[in-house]
């Protein structure tokens, strides 16, 4: 059971460029999300998922695309890269349990914006 | 946008000595969480509070809810060196099943000495 995974650990772009962070789990979690985190800002919502085909936006949407077509990945992709999108991001997934919503997060992905 | 308010962002300490961290906000939530951060890690839950008034211990952690369910507190006893990481308050909104909607308060930066 190796819970939340993500790749890469760390990567640097170009602005401009595209790529997609990956985010797998396996404990069949029907909820997942992305956020971003930014030094004195705590963590903030970008993308989250309640389920394969279902996908809807949070607090920081601007500049990223997800998708969910199974219940283990939700991938999360960066249109053209600026260097504002120079952050750590986080994946996480819960169960969809009413008030508790315990989440489970990745290690991290430390992006850099050239 | 439901805010959290976490202080104090900073806290450096003396090994043995106690400590409280606050979370506030003018908003109801359905649940409370605390989180605790490593470097180069993803947050790792503590602990969940449901009930307004509930109090959760968690060895030297003592955790509180406050009766409205708009703010929280964590208090550590004797503080150590391993209690130092960042800490993060999040709240689940309230009025029924939230879908894991946690707004995250900016984080406090532990730091005890020996």
């Amino acid at each position: 059971n190796a819970g939340v995974t993500q790749t890469p650990k760390f990567q640097v772009l170009k602005t401009g460029q595209s790529m997609t962070l990956q985010c797998a789990q396996d404990m069949n979690h029907e909820y997942m999300s992305w956020y971003r985190q930014d030094p004195g800002m705590g963590l903030r919502l970008i993308h989250y998922s309640v389920g394969a085909g279902i996908t809807d936006q949070g607090e920081v949407p601007n500049g990223y695309n997800v998708s969910r077509s199974t219940t283990e990945d939700f991938p999360l992709r960066l249109l053209s890269a600026a260097p504002s999108q120079t952050s750590v991001y986080f994946c996480a997934s819960s169960r969809l349990a009413g008030v508790r919503n315990e989440q489970f997060f990745g290690p991290g992905t430390r992006l850099t914006v050239l | 946008t439901q805010l959290l308010e976490q202080s104090p962002q900073f806290l450096s300490i003396q090994e043995g000595e106690n400590l409280t961290v606050y979370c506030n906000s003018s908003s109801v939530f359905s649940s409370l969480q605390w989180y605790r951060q490593e470097p180069g890690e993803g947050p790792v839950l503590l602990v969940t509070v449901v009930t307004g008034g509930e109090v959760k211990k968690l060895k030297r952690l003592t955790f509180q809810f406050g009766d409205a369910r708009k703010d929280s507190s964590l208090h550590i006893t004797a503080a150590q060196p391993g209690d130092t990481g960042l800490y993060l308050c999040a709240g689940a909104p309230g009025g029924g099943t939230s879908y894991g909607k946690l707004t995250f308060g900016q984080g406090t930066i532990l730091t005890v000495h020996p």
